[in-house]
């Protein structure tokens, strides 16, 4: 099975800052990347899909990037909305695996 | 329009059978590339892939779940189905159906359906 490691646990920023989540793979998945947002209580919403393409309706503040084993997503201009757990998930090989998940919080 | 939507017992006892259903609309499960997918989160933790069924009825399943589980798919009344045998309570978690139009990732998502295995 291919690991997905993801860092950091937990994260807090200011308004305006600008976020980084990261994802490393333990084997090489050719870009077959995705990265989800998680509210309380909702179901996870698709922001990214093959490590940087960004997904309708996602605001252009998200984006990813990466290659191989290692990728991540970045947050630009944090905004209040965006307190949430992401997740990232491999999809280049069955069994398909999630990260463990980043708690994304407002300082 | 697409939208996803699980139903299930919402609870049943240990050993007993889980059956899942995903009733769907807006796409089509005979339709070329797209893919049905369970998966699961217990309360407070991550998610956990448990497995896929795609438009030409190829699946795939979590290992790690050895041979409990069984996905199929009705394309006529637009439902695919997760069965979990034998269960216990660790399978107590919100269950997810969710889309994938091929190599993207799950696009779209049901609400979650809670199941509690419990005595």
């Amino acid at each position: 099975d291919i690991q997905m490691t993801q860092s950091p646990a937990s994260l807090s920023a200011s308004l305006g800052e600008t976020v980084t989540i990261e994802c490393r793979a333990s084997e090489d998945i050719y870009n077959g990347l995705a990265w989800y947002q998680q509210k309380p209580g909702k179901s996870p919403q698709l922001l990214i899909y093959n490590a940087n393409s960004l997904h309708t309706g996602v605001p252009s503040r998200f984006s990813g990037s990466g290659s191989g084993t290692q990728y991540s997503l970045k947050i630009n201009s944090l905004q209040s909305e965006d307190v949430a757990s992401y997740f990232c998930q491999q999809y280049y090989d069955y069994p398909f695996t999630f990260g463990s998940g980043t708690k994304l919080e407002i300082k | 329009q697409v939208t996803l939507k699980e139903s299930g017992p919402g609870i049943l006892q240990p050993s007993q059978t889980l059956s899942l259903t995903c009733s769907f609309s807006g796409f089509s499960l005979s339709t070329s590339g797209i893919c049905v997918s369970w998966i699961r989160q217990p309360s407070g933790k991550g998610l956990e892939w448990l497995a896929t069924i795609c438009w030409e009825d190829s699946k795939g399943y979590n290992p790690s779940l050895k041979n409990r589980l069984t996905i199929s798919k009705d394309t006529s009344n637009n439902q695919a189905f997760l069965k979990i045998t034998s269960v216990d309570t660790a399978d107590t978690a919100i269950y997810y159906c969710a889309r994938s139009p091929g190599s993207y990732g799950f696009d779209y998502w049901g609400q979650g359906v809670m199941v509690t295995v419990s005595s």
